[in-house]
C-alpha cells in the first residue's frame, strides 16, 4: 500500500540531546513537509522540500534541520538549540506544492 | 501574509443532523487553494474536500460539501447527516502558489462532538 510512513510513533529525548525523526513516503510525491502541533493547537510549518536536494524554511524552523537526499525520504532533525521540542510532529508530501498533501501517522516527542 | 481564521472552536451537533464549520481566509494572491483535513484523536490528518480558487462550482464529496464565497473570502465547510464518527478536530487549510512557494497554512481548527 502506498502512503507515508513515520518512525517512531513516540519518543522521548533528554535535554541536550539532537533526535531524528523519520519520514519515509512510497508515492512518488515531489514535495514533502513538517509540521510541528502543539496541544489544541494547528499545524505549523517547519520545513519544506519541492524537489530532491532542495528545502526552505517554514515558520519555525529555528533549532530543526533536515535534509532530502532521496525523493521518497525526508529526516528531521530536532537540534539541543529547540528549546520546546516537546510536540507532535507529522510529515506530509503531496504531488507537486499546493496539491493535497498527505500525511503521516505523526511522532510525539517528549523531553524528559 | 496568508491568514486562515476559524472561529470556532467547538461545536456540537446531533447525530444526524448537518452542520457547518467556518473558514474565513486572507491573501492576496489571485490563485490559491483551500482544503479541510480530518484530524481524530488518534492524530492522523485525513483530506476530506478541496476548491480552487478558479473552481465556480462548489466542491462536494460524498457528506462533505463545501460554501465557497470568494468575494466574502469565506470557505465553510458543511457536513450533512453528521454521524457519531464525525467527532474529531477539523482544519481548514491554504495554498498560496505567488506568495508562499504553495505551502500549506492552517487555521486553529474546530472542535466537532457530534451527540446521539
Amino acid at each position: 500500500d502506498g502512503g507515508i510512513t513515520q518512525s517512531p510513533k513516540y519518543l522521548f529525548r533528554k535535554e541536550g540531546q539532537n533526535v531524528t525523526l523519520s519520514c519515509e513516503q512510497n508515492l512518488n510525491h515531489d514535495a514533502m513537509y513538517w509540521y510541528r502541533q502543539d496541544p489544541g493547537q494547528g499545524l505549523r510549518l517547519i520545513y519544506y522540500s519541492q524537489i530532491v536536494n532542495d528545502f526552505q524554511k517554514g515558520d519555525i524552523a529555528e533549532g530543526y534541520s533536515v535534509s532530502r537526499e532521496k525523493k521518497e525520504s525526508f529526516p528531521l532533525t530536532v537540534t539541543s538549540a529547540q528549546k520546546n521540542p516537546t510536540a507532535f510532529y507529522l510529515c506530509a508530501s503531496s504531488t507537486v506544492p499546493g496539491a493535497e498533501a498527505f500525511f503521516g501517522q505523526g511522532t510525539r516527542l517528549t523531553v524528559v | 501574509a496568508q491568514k486562515i481564521t476559524q472561529t470556532q472552536p467547538g461545536m456540537f451537533v446531533q447525530e444526524k443532523e448537518a452542520v457547518t464549520l467556518d473558514c474565513t481566509y486572507d491573501t492576496s494572491d489571485q490563485s490559491y487553494g483551500l482544503f479541510w483535513y480530518k484530524q481524530p484523536s488518534s492524530g492522523e490528518m485525513i483530506f476530506l474536500i478541496y476548491q480552487g480558487s478558479y473552481d465556480e462550482q462548489n466542491a462536494t464529496e460524498g457528506r462533505y460539501s463545501l460554501n465557497f464565497q470568494k468575494a466574502r473570502k469565506s470557505a465553510n465547510l458543511v457536513i450533512s447527516a453528521s454521524q457519531l464518527g464525525d467527532s474529531a478536530m477539523y482544519f481548514c487549510a491554504m495554498s498560496n502558489q505567488e506568495t508562499s512557494g504553495s505551502r500549506l497554512t492552517f487555521g486553529e481548527g474546530t472542535q466537532l462532538t457530534v451527540n446521539p
